[in-house]
């Protein structure tokens, strides 16, 4: 059982515009979210993360929102660079409970230069 | 700082041999994670050890795989005998027990023919 899904494998935005990368979770118990960033041929790196006693975490061009409620956490990334085009995996993990994280299936993003 | 370091980064081999993937995990960090990345699942965490001991093996697919972490600076996965299902890429991370955002190491490629 997925618990922390990423509905679109896939996804193509202009350069300059806004990318908007969405993640979902079942696990009411998850309080902590991260974005990993993946090229080809190299390992996940951190990207951004938040914690559910925010609602928002801001950090340059990237920024998360997360809704508790819906149980929803979205990436944006304004303005699109062509340097962005990389697979974008959404993790989640209970604080107070085991330390290992829960990832997502991943996003390709393409920017189009 | 290095950050994980695994080897080999590729590893091509015949169907029922042994398969043996090694990870050096960041100086200082006390939990180390085994993941392995498929197109289905994206990155499923197989194994996790906290101060060098198995904290959750569940998501380890058969007997065939074991994981071992004979101190703190090292760890193996080995896979016996290897299938061609098993093809995929195999990611080991680390992190500091309670500390949320594990490093990832480049991967071992892993092709079974």
């Amino acid at each position: 059982d997925q618990q922390v899904k990423q509905n679109s494998p896939s996804l193509s935005v202009q350069e300059g515009r806004i990318s908007i990368l969405n993640c979902d979770y079942t696990n009411s118990m998850f309080d902590y979210f991260l974005w990993y960033k993946k090229y080809p041929a190299e390992g996940p790196t951190f990207l951004i993360s938040i914690s559910s006693i925010k609602d928002k975490n801001e950090d340059g061009r990237f920024t998360v929102f997360l809704n508790k409620s819906a149980k929803h956490l979205s990436l944006h990334i304004v303005p699109s660079q062509p340097g962005d085009s990389a697979v974008y995996f959404c993790a989640a993990k209970s604080q107070t409970g085991a330390n290992n994280l829960f990832f997502g299936t991943g996003t390709r993003l393409t920017v189009i230069p | 700082d290095a950050g994980v370091i695994q080897s080999p980064r590729h590893e091509v081999t015949e169907m029922g041999q042994e398969v043996t993937l090694r990870c050096k995990p960041i100086s200082g960090h006390n939990s180390l994670f085994w993941y392995r990345q498929t197109m289905m699942r994206g990155l499923e965490l197989l194994i996790y050890f906290n101060n060098n001991v198995p904290i959750d093996d569940s998501g380890m697919p058969e007997d065939r795989f074991s994981a071992k972490m004979p101190n703190a600076s090292f760890s193996t996965l080995k896979i016996q005998p290897s299938e061609p299902r098993d093809s995929a890429v195999y990611f080991c991370a680390s992190s500091l027990s309670g500390g949320p955002v594990p490093g990832f190491g480049q991967g071992t490629r892993l092709t079974v023919v």
